[in-house]
């Protein structure tokens, strides 16, 4: 069965950086793409990034364009998030899910890890 | 960016009640809509896409309807697991979630 495992989330200081990394197994990770969804405290789900299943293309929500970087490592079923310049509404539980289509990404999510929390604070 | 509003907020009913849930997107999505269940500190769940489309492995109570920007999740019998909070998202541009409506145990 399908299992995303995120990790690397906790408190930082505003202007700092963190990378996140989720842990596929269950599935052809090399097949599939991979998204990295939010939601800050009391507000809706955001969604941020998505990587292809090769790591051909990338996408990004305009609110992390050119701060967030996110990458993959199909040797290691990783997916990561690399969040610089990092500020206090940045603040929030960062799921990583899996894209539904094969080859390809339609921005379905068929699986979602538990999340990590990432506050920024001084 | 497409919002989508869902509605009620809180939807308080019985096991074994009809639920019905409203997504309305702020302009036309097409069939473009997927169905999220949350339950806090677990991973959420894809029960409907594309509208009207089960997810693999999702109970038939569970049903969805509409198209352009009107869109209904409906739970035929709810069961106590079902308690939780739901959530709609769009694909037809770069995706957007509504605000969710949790569903409570009246």
């Amino acid at each position: 069965q399908v299992q995303l495992v995120e990790s690397g989330g906790g408190v930082v200081q505003p202007g700092r950086s963190l990378r996140l990394s989720c842990k596929a197994s269950g599935f052809s990770f090399r097949n599939y793409g991979m998204h990295w969804v939010r939601q800050a405290p009391g507000k809706g789900l955001e969604w941020m990034a998505v990587i292809w299943y090769d790591g051909s293309d990338k996408y990004y929500a305009d609110s992390v364009q050119g701060r967030f970087t996110i990458s993959r490592d199909n040797s290691k079923t990783t997916v990561y998030l690399q969040m610089n310049s990092l500020r206090a509404e940045d603040t929030a539980i960062y799921y990583c899910a899996k894209d539904s289509e094969l080859y390809g990404s339609i921005y379905t999510f068929d699986s979602w890890g538990q999340g990590t929390l990432v506050t920024v604070s001084s | 960016e497409i919002v989508l509003t869902q509605s009620p907020a809180t939807l308080s009913l019985s096991p074994g009640e009809r639920a019905t849930l409203s997504c309305r997107a702020s302009q036309s999505i097409s069939k473009y809509l997927a169905w999220y269940q949350h339950t806090p500190g677990q991973a959420p769940r894809l029960l409907m896409y594309d509208a009207s489309n089960r997810a693999t492995g999702i109970p038939a109570r569970f049903s969805g309807s509409g198209s352009g920007t009107d869109f209904t999740l409906t739970i035929s019998s709810l069961e106590p697991e079902d308690f939780a909070v739901y959530f709609c998202q769009q694909r037809s541009t770069w995706p957007t979630f509504g605000q969710g409506t949790k569903l409570e145990i009246k």
